[in-house]
């Protein structure tokens, strides 16, 4: 079975550019969360998704950071323009049908801004 | 003050011992909670639910106490296979929400 899908699954990229992580959740699940995790905050949920709409973005940082979801096979978190700070792994994950309360993570995005 | 806060280790202990954790949570509307585990370079994963009664899967078995707001986790008869980082998970209810401790790293050796 195919789990959630995530690209790139690493990223080296320069101050100031624009980075997109993109996100396909498990079919038939309907709620998508994007989390980052670095080892002195630990994991930190940014925004999650109820069948396509955004319910919560109270964790994304700034201004900065913005994240969609087009169609329910498909989201993306973008940064621009990335800061150093910004380096970090950026987990999508899903939830719904019949994985009841469990969410299922993808590999994660390695992403360092230098 | 972190809603989920774990003491981040590390615990060394030696294979075959057994190892507990505890974790505890500030929000009292916290309903549901659980174990994740994530690998080294790797995504977490469900370790298992806590359910209010105590429950157990095989050698482990997680407790939640809503008194003391704290939920716990028991490895028995530890595996070198169990080596990695535990995360305890506290989600509100009704709410999609998982808030995640920053996670207990623990290596077992041989």
């Amino acid at each position: 079975d195919a789990g959630v899908i995530q690209s790139p699954r690493h990223e080296v990229t320069e101050m100031g550019q624009e980075v997109t992580l993109r996100c396909k959740p498990i079919s038939g699940h309907n709620s998508l969360f994007w989390y980052r995790q670095t080892m002195m905050r630990g994991l930190e949920l940014l925004i999650y998704f109820n069948n396509n709409v955004p319910i919560d973005d109270s964790g994304m940082p700034e201004d900065r950071f913005s994240a969609k979801m087009p169609n329910a096979s498909f989201s993306t978190l973008k940064i621009q323009p990335s800061e150093p700070r910004d380096s970090a792994v950026y987990f999508c994950a899903s939830r719904g049908g019949f994985s009841g309360n469990t969410i299922y993570f993808g590999e994660g995005s390695w992403l360092t801004v230098v | 003050r972190k809603e989920v806060e774990q003491d981040p280790g590390p615990f060394n202990v030696p294979e075959g011992a057994t190892v507990a954790f505890n974790c505890t949570y500030s929000n009292s509307a916290s309903q549901s909670f659980f174990w994740y585990r994530q690998d080294c370079r790797k995504e977490p994963k469900l370790l298992m639910s806590v359910y209010s009664s105590g429950n157990e899967d095989g050698r482990f078995t997680a407790q939640l106490n809503r008194a003391s707001q704290y939920i716990s986790l028991l490895i028995r008869d530890s595996k070198l296979s169990d080596s990695a980082t535990y995360l305890c998970v506290g989600r509100g209810f009704g709410n999609e929400k998982l808030t995640f401790g920053t996670g207990t790293r623990l290596t077992i050796i041989p």
